[in-house]
């Protein structure tokens, strides 16, 4: 149980177009899901909160109109990259809350040319 | 705030060593403790949890035990093997419900661990 999967793992995309990267939680409710994001051979950065049903809480200096998330559904989360450029290029994380402990997505690999 | 220190890496060791993975933290409230790994090209994937002093964590072979009064977690394996190469975070999350970080996760900046056979 408490499996979390994203889609898709990923993208490539040209510069200036928007991506999508969805977040289910395949097994269980999630009110909140997290979106990290990941540069190499660091640590995850917290993006957001995403919380069913109401606007997302961004962290300091996470543009909000350039990360768009949206929670429509207590096992769906969605992060859009809009106007995507090459200094987006990242690995994207989620994550849902289940009793206690929180479960990760794969991740979404995303390359912006 | 809370924070996350783990012992710096690389490690790198033979198969069947032991590992030992230091993480100390600071916290102002009532955090549960965790340990990630993950995998080349993989998120997270939980190892192992304590939620309270004393309680010890542990699966596939690693352990980490609550320490509060050194406020420590570390996490040790008797035998590593080829298969556990992989970057291993340390974790921290305010449980307390209520508090204005309820949920959120304070990450150590992860360890990467190479096992040679």
């Amino acid at each position: 149980g408490a499996v979390v999967s994203q889609h898709p793992s990923w993208v490539i995309c040209k510069s200036g177009t928007s991506v999508k990267i969805e977040c289910r939680s395949l097994d269980f409710q999630a009110t909140t899901m997290f979106w990290y994001r990941q540069f190499p051979k660091q640590s995850l950065m917290l993006m957001a909160t995403s919380n069913e049903g109401s606007k997302a809480t961004y962290e300091q200096g996470v543009e909000k109109d350039k990360f768009l998330i949206n929670h429509a559904s207590l096992t769906l989360s969605t992060l859009t990259v809009t106007s995507a450029h090459p200094e987006d290029s990242s690995f994207y994380i989620c994550s849902a809350r289940y009793q206690e402990t929180q479960y990760f997505g794969p991740g979404t690999r995303l390359l912006v040319l | 705030g809370n924070s996350v220190t783990q012992m710096e890496g690389p490690v790198t060791l033979s198969e069947e060593a032991f590992l030992t993975i230091n993480c100390t933290y600071t916290a102002t409230g009532y955090p549960s403790l965790f340990w990630y790994v993950q995998y080349p090209g993989e998120g997270l994937q939980l190892l192992l949890k304590a939620t309270k002093a004393d309680d010890k964590g542990s699966n596939k072979g690693f352990e980490a035990t609550y320490r509060k009064e050194t406020t420590s977690f570390h996490l040790e394996k008797g035998s590593v093997q080829v298969s556990d190469s992989a970057v291993y975070f340390c974790v921290l999350s305010e449980s307390h419900a209520g508090g204005t970080s309820y949920g959120k996760l304070t990450f150590g900046q992860g360890t990467i661990l190479t096992v040679h056979p």
